[in-house]
């Protein structure tokens, strides 16, 4: 089974709205690490942002939010007032179990925001 | 704080041929690990090291691929002989177990083409 599923090959967004791309996961560790991190077209892999399952807040940074819904398995990313720099790839990924370090990806969304 | 630092950037080689990549982690990061991004198969973990020890290398795809990392600062991987199949992006990336979410950082990614 996948541990990470992102069902949204790709989403638009116009300037300035907010969008949300969907991540669910899948694991029985009752302790793991969510993150989310964004490849623009030049490449590189950039950290966004990171949900412990133990978090009771969802994570915020800066225009980045992490919706996280336990029961469900979710942790959906929210980017809010979009710009053309978001787009991108964005992927979401899992760390399961503490000393671990091990990162599991998703297949990504590519994002493109309309001017 | 210079980031993780990859070389060469691009490799061309022929198929037979020997290929080494090489990586810088971050000052001070103890986890360094090598990735392989494909349209086919995303984002693969090859093999991760912890204070220059290997911990896994159970994504390493076959006996071609041989990663040290005979110090703090420096790794290599190396895959001899080389494949068309092998053509990719090969990231490296480095963590800290500082904090909660010790999450990893890429450096630019080397991508190989091997005809």
């Amino acid at each position: 089974a996948q541990k990470i599923t992102q069902t949204q090959p790709g989403m638009f967004v116009q300037e300035k709205e907010a969008v949300t791309l969907d991540c669910t996961y899948d694991t029985s560790d009752p302790s793991y690490g969510l993150f989310w991190y964004k490849q623009p077209s030049s490449g590189e892999m950039i950290f966004l942002i990171y949900q412990g399952s133990y978090d009771q807040q969802n994570a915020t940074e800066g225009r980045y939010s992490l919706n996280f819904q336990k029961a469900r398995k979710s942790a959906n990313l929210v980017i809010s007032a979009s710009q053309l720099g978001d787009s991108a790839m964005y992927f979401c990924a899992m760390r399961e179990k503490q000393g671990a370090n091990n990162l599991f990806f998703g297949t990504g969304t590519r994002l493109t925001v309309i001017p | 704080d210079a980031g993780v630092i990859q070389s060469p950037r691009h490799e061309v080689t022929e198929m037979g041929q020997e290929v080494t990549l090489r990586c810088k982690p971050i000052s001070g990061h103890d986890y360094l690990f090598w990735y392989r991004q494909t349209m086919m198969r995303g984002l693969e973990l090859l093999i991760y090291f912890n204070n220059n020890v290997p911990i896994d290398d159970s994504g390493m795809p076959e006996d071609r691929f041989s990663a040290k990392m005979p110090n703090a600062s420096f790794s290599t991987l190396k895959i001899q002989p080389s494949e068309p199949r092998d053509s990719a992006v090969y990231f490296c990336a480095s963590s800290s177990k500082q904090g909660p979410s010790y999450e990893q950082y890429f450096g630019p990614g080397t991508r190989l083409t091997v005809t």
